[in-house]
């Protein structure tokens, strides 16, 4: 079946600093690949999507590249502020057979980031 | 343009007695999932509406759950009697999907339902 595994957390981080959550994914067919942010009492928002292998997703200067030789799609900001602390999900969405539709989470990273 | 609207926020009730949770899509979606998520972890689903036809319902624990989207618009998801086990949060979400070309868009979330049994 699909799977998704994310980087154990919580990720603690200064302003400024450089951001990567790793995912890896497992799925048959070829799924679009995502990352949901949950902010504190919210639901979740897509933040970012890839559809096909080598698709560049960016969003708020976050962005993540649709590896397939690696089955990954980890996620990467530049520079971190205090507002993008939230926990952050990986997801796949299997085109093929009765998950067609279905979005597989990953387990979630919180992340803080401290001034 | 208004998000998916779900209620109650939040619910406290004791083992044993029912709770039903309600869920509004955005204008337009056809699509209607209903999603558990445990402390601490993913969403997973429970339920996928296609308009009023529950197209993927294999991950609903049939004995005590239950759901309906009579008009193809809101939804209802039912849980009697709720255990103790039940506590977490259960989200909605909605995406507009294309039937002739197959092609699915990005689900959007409501804020959640948090149940609590004691």
């Amino acid at each position: 079946g699909n799977s998704v595994t994310q980087m154990e957390g919580p990720v603690t981080l200064s302003e400024e600093a450089f951001l990567t959550i790793n995912c890896t994914y497992t799925a048959t067919g070829y799924p679009s690949l995502f990352w949901y942010v949950q902010y504190p009492g919210e639901g979740l928002q897509l933040l970012l999507k890839a559809t096909k292998a080598d698709d560049k997703g960016s969003n708020k200067g976050f962005e993540a590249t649709y590896r397939k030789e690696t089955t990954s799609f980890h996620l990467e900001k530049g520079s971190v502020q205090v507002s993008d602390s939230a926990v952050y999900f990986c997801a796949l969405s299997d085109p093929l057979g009765t998950s067609y539709g279905k979005l597989t989470f990953g387990q979630g990273t919180i992340l803080t980031v401290h001034p | 343009e208004a998000g998916v609207v779900q209620s109650p926020r939040y619910k406290i009730i004791e083992k044993k007695q029912p709770v039903a949770f309600w869920c509004n899509p955005i204008s337009g979606h056809n699509t209607l999932y209903w999603y558990l998520q445990n402390l601490g972890q993913g969403p997973e689903l429970l339920i996928r509406y296609e308009n009023e036809e529950a197209v993927d319902d294999s991950q609903l624990p049939k004995d005590r759950f239950s759901a309906e989207r009579l008009k193809g618009v809101d939804s209802t998801l039912k849980i009697q009697p709720a255990e103790l086990g039940d506590s977490a949060v259960y989200l909605c979400a909605s995406s507009l999907d294309g039937r002739e070309t197959g092609r699915r868009y990005e689900q959007y979330f409501g804020p959640g339902t948090r149940l609590t049994v004691t």
